[in-house]
């Protein structure tokens, strides 16, 4: 399967600025997925980023409010936009597995205070 | 009534106990079944996929799938601490890639030395 980095594992950061989420996959993958975690929570689907067009975004998600980048096969971008204190989460990305499931990265820790 | 359901938890048994995780769910159009552990601090790993109904095997590990009744099971065998993580479902329409999944809100689970 897939192994993807995800990078920065957490942050503290102050409410209106943004942050941007790094994940680098080390195989070529078609589709890409960014998740948010919430404590008791199910992990909730933002968006879909698949290489070379715009990201689909979820129901409730926005692309003013989490732009997402996918410049190529292997590598993708989350931005956390004008951040409130409801934006603190877990933000996973994940990829296509070889064969079946997701693979997920490790995770960003975002606190905004 | 949410598509997927699944005990949150925590459940504490010792060591070597069987341990029974479980998720009901409303979409009959379901036909793909994952587990996914998740250690604190981490990302979801990908434990174990099924398709449509019955049973699946792999190590400690079997998955259970009943579609009349809407039901998935997670059984582990002689449990060790080292299984101490929360375990979610998940489940899609379609295979990987093409449709999303949804996911349970993960069961945490104990196992006591």
């Amino acid at each position: 399967s897939a192994v993807i980095s995800q990078k920065p594992s957490r942050d503290i950061c102050q409410r209106g600025t943004s942050l941007t989420i790094q994940c680098q996959v080390d195989s070529q993958v078609t589709m890409m997925f960014w998740y948010r975690q919430q404590p008791g929570q199910s992990l909730t689907l933002i968006a879909t980023a698949n290489q070379g067009s715009e990201a689909t975004y979820e129901s409730g998600f926005v692309i003013d409010k989490f732009p997402i980048s996918r410049p190529n096969l292997t590598f993708s971008t989350l931005t956390v936009s004008n951040m409130s204190p409801e934006d603190s989460s877990i933000y996973l990305c994940s990829a296509e597995g070889t064969d079946y499931g997701y693979t997920f990265g490790s995770g960003t820790r975002l606190t905004v205070v | 009534q949410k598509e997927v359901e699944q005990d949150p938890g925590p459940l504490s048994v010792p060591e070597g106990a069987i341990v029974s995780l479980n998720c009901t769910y409303s979409n009959s159009a379901f036909q793909y079944f994952m587990w996914y552990r998740q250690y604190s601090r981490k990302g979801p790993e990908l434990l174990m996929y099924t398709y449509s109904s019955g049973n699946k095997e792999d190590g400690r590990f079997t998955a259970q799938v009943d579609k009349s009744s809407k039901y998935i099971s997670l059984f582990i065998r002689d449990s060790q601490p080292s299984d101490s993580a929360t375990y979610l479902c998940a489940m899609s329409e379609v295979a990987s890639g093409t449709y999303k999944y949804i996911f349970g809100t993960g069961t945490r689970l104990k196992v006591l030395a």
